[in-house]
C-alpha cells in the first residue's frame, strides 16, 4: 500500500519570506501523480498544485513550486513570499494511476507570522 | 471551475439516530465520488469510494453497514450514518472528480464539509 509521510507537524514563516514544506512517500509504482492540498481554518479542501510523476520538469503555479526527487520519492512544497492568507494546513497526496485513490500525509499547519 | 456542494455543513444528531448527508457535484458528473472523515488536527482518511449505478467500495476496517451510501446519479451521492453513536462524532468531507476523458488522475473537487455531533 502506498504511504505518504510528512515528516513536519508545524512550520512558521514570517511574511515575505520562503517556507519549504517535506513530503515523502512510498510506492512501487512507476505512473502516479502527486497533489498539495491547502485546508483553511473553514476545512475546504483547495488544491494548490499538482505533479505528474512522468514529468520531470517541478510544476509551479505563481508562488508555489515543488521539488519532485523521484528516485528519493521525495515531494516537497516550496512557497515563496509568504502571506498571511497562506496560514493553513497542507497535505500532501498521492494518486496513483490505476485504482484512482487519494492518500494523504499527515499534514503540515502552517503559520505566518508579522 | 467545477463545484461539489455537500449539506449539511454542521448537524447535531442524539445518540441512536440516523442521519443523511448530500454530495452533489453542481456543474459536472461523477461516475465516482470519495467519502472521507477527518479527526481534529489529522488527515483525511478515506473510508469509501461511491460509484454510480453500482455498490460503493469501503475501505478495510469502515462498516458498511454502518455508513451506507447511494450513488444513484451522475451528479449526487448520498452517505448515511446509522444509528449514530458520539464516537461517530467527526468531520464528513466528499470529493468527486470531473467524468472528462482524461479524469481519472484529474484533480479532486471537494465539498465544504459536514461537521456531525452526536450526543
Amino acid at each position: 500500500a502506498q504511504t505518504v509521510t510528512q515528516s513536519q507537524p508545524e512550520m512558521s514563516v514570517q511574511e515575505a519570506e520562503t517556507v519549504t514544506l517535506s513530503c515523502t512517500y512510498d510506492t512501487s509504482e512507476s505512473d502516479y501523480y502527486l497533489f498539495w492540498y491547502k485546508q483553511p481554518p473553514s476545512r475546504q479542501m483547495i488544491l494548490v498544485i499538482r505533479q505528474e510523476a512522468y514529468k520531470q520538469q517541478n510544476a509551479t503555479e505563481n508562488r508555489f513550486s515543488v521539488n519532485f526527487q523521484k528516485a528519493a520519492k521525495s515531494f516537497s512544497l516550496k512557497i515563496s513570499d509568504s502571506q498571511l492568507g497562506d496560514a493553513a494546513m497542507y497535505f500532501c497526496a498521492y494518486l496513483t494511476g490505476t485504482a484512482s485513490k487519494l492518500t494523504f500525509g499527515t499534514g503540515t499547519r502552517l503559520q505566518v507570522t508579522l | 471551475g467545477a463545484v461539489v456542494s455537500q449539506h449539511p455543513s454542521w448537524v447535531i444528531c442524539k445518540s441512536g439516530t440516523s442521519v443523511k448527508i448530500e454530495c452533489r457535484s453542481l456543474d459536472f458528473q461523477a461516475t465516482t465520488m470519495f467519502w472521507y472523515r477527518q479527526f481534529p488536527k489529522q488527515s483525511l482518511m478515506l473510508m469509501a469510494t461511491s460509484n454510480e449505478g453500482s455498490k460503493a467500495t469501503y475501505e478495510q476496517g469502515v462498516e458498511k453497514d454502518k455508513f451506507l451510501i447511494n450513488h444513484a446519479s451522475l451528479t449526487l451521492s448520498t452517505l448515511t450514518v446509522t444509528s449514530a453513536h458520539p464516537e461517530d462524532s467527526s468531520f464528513y468531507i466528499c470529493s468527486a472528480r470531473d467524468l472528462g476523458p482524461s479524469s481519472y488522475n484529474s484533480p479532486l473537487h471537494f465539498g465544504n464539509g459536514t461537521r456531525l455531533t452526536v450526543t
